[in-house]
């Protein structure tokens, strides 16, 4: 079991941007799709981005298209969102996760805060 | 995008009863669908892949069945430890989606 730590959330305004961190241990991360899923208290959980292995392909939910992008650095174990021109909507806790093998996600972050208000 | 539908939004019930959670798919997932169990202030944890298979170190009194477009989570005997919030998630195809959770409240 692989162990995540996120980092970067705080608070911003809207139309502002934050760079989310992801480090991850105990598995090498670049044999896993990897993944930030996002938590409001209105609308549940979110899956929001996920990158392949080698970065070749990422994949968004539609409202961060355009707005978010999902990297990552294999030689860092580090997966990362930067996300431009936020709105109120994107305030919710995100977390990074492992893509399991077998669908889903095993391993989680504890997640970090985003808070976009004026 | 394929809409998950879950129910009930909440459950009042007693320890030692069997609950029933059950998820819609708005198309058909084959079992491309999980359980995760969520308490506050933590990150959801996966019981159950692929529909069915429990995941390892987890009570078998959580068991999941369906396929296709209907899911369902079974509890068969509540422990003071399984009140929390329940969610699936299908990744079938992209954008993944979680139902809209179920909290699992003591009576």
């Amino acid at each position: 079991e692989g162990q995540l730590v996120e980092s970067g959330g705080g608070l911003v305004q809207p139309g502002g941007s934050l760079r989310l961190s992801c480090v991850v241990s105990g598995f090498i991360s670049s044999k896993y799709w990897m993944s930030w899923v996002r938590q409001t208290p209105g609308k549940g959980l979110e899956w929001v981005a996920n990158i392949k292995q080698d970065g070749s392909e990422e994949n968004y939910v539609d409202s961060v298209k355009g707005r978010f992008i999902i990297s990552r650095d294999n030689a860092k174990n580090s997966l990362y969102l930067q996300m431009n021109s936020l709105r109120g909507d994107d305030t919710a806790v995100y977390f990074c996760a492992r893509d399991s093998k077998s669908g889903g996600y095993l391993d989680w972050g504890q997640g970090t805060l985003v808070t976009v208000s004026s | 995008d394929i809409q998950m539908t879950q129910s009930p939004s909440s459950l009042s019930a007693s320890v030692g009863d069997r609950v029933t959670i059950s998820c819609r798919a708005s198309q058909g997932i084959r079992n491309d669908l999980g359980w995760y169990q969520q308490k506050p202030g933590k990150a959801p944890k996966r019981l159950i892949y692929a529909a069915s298979s429990l995941q390892s170190g987890v009570p078998s009194r959580f068991s999941g069945s369906g396929s296709g477009t209907e899911f369902t989570l079974t509890i068969s005997s509540l422990q003071p430890e399984d009140f929390a919030t329940y969610y699936c998630l299908q990744h079938n195809s992209y954008p993944y989606t979680f139902g809209q959770g179920t909290k699992l409240e003591i009576k």
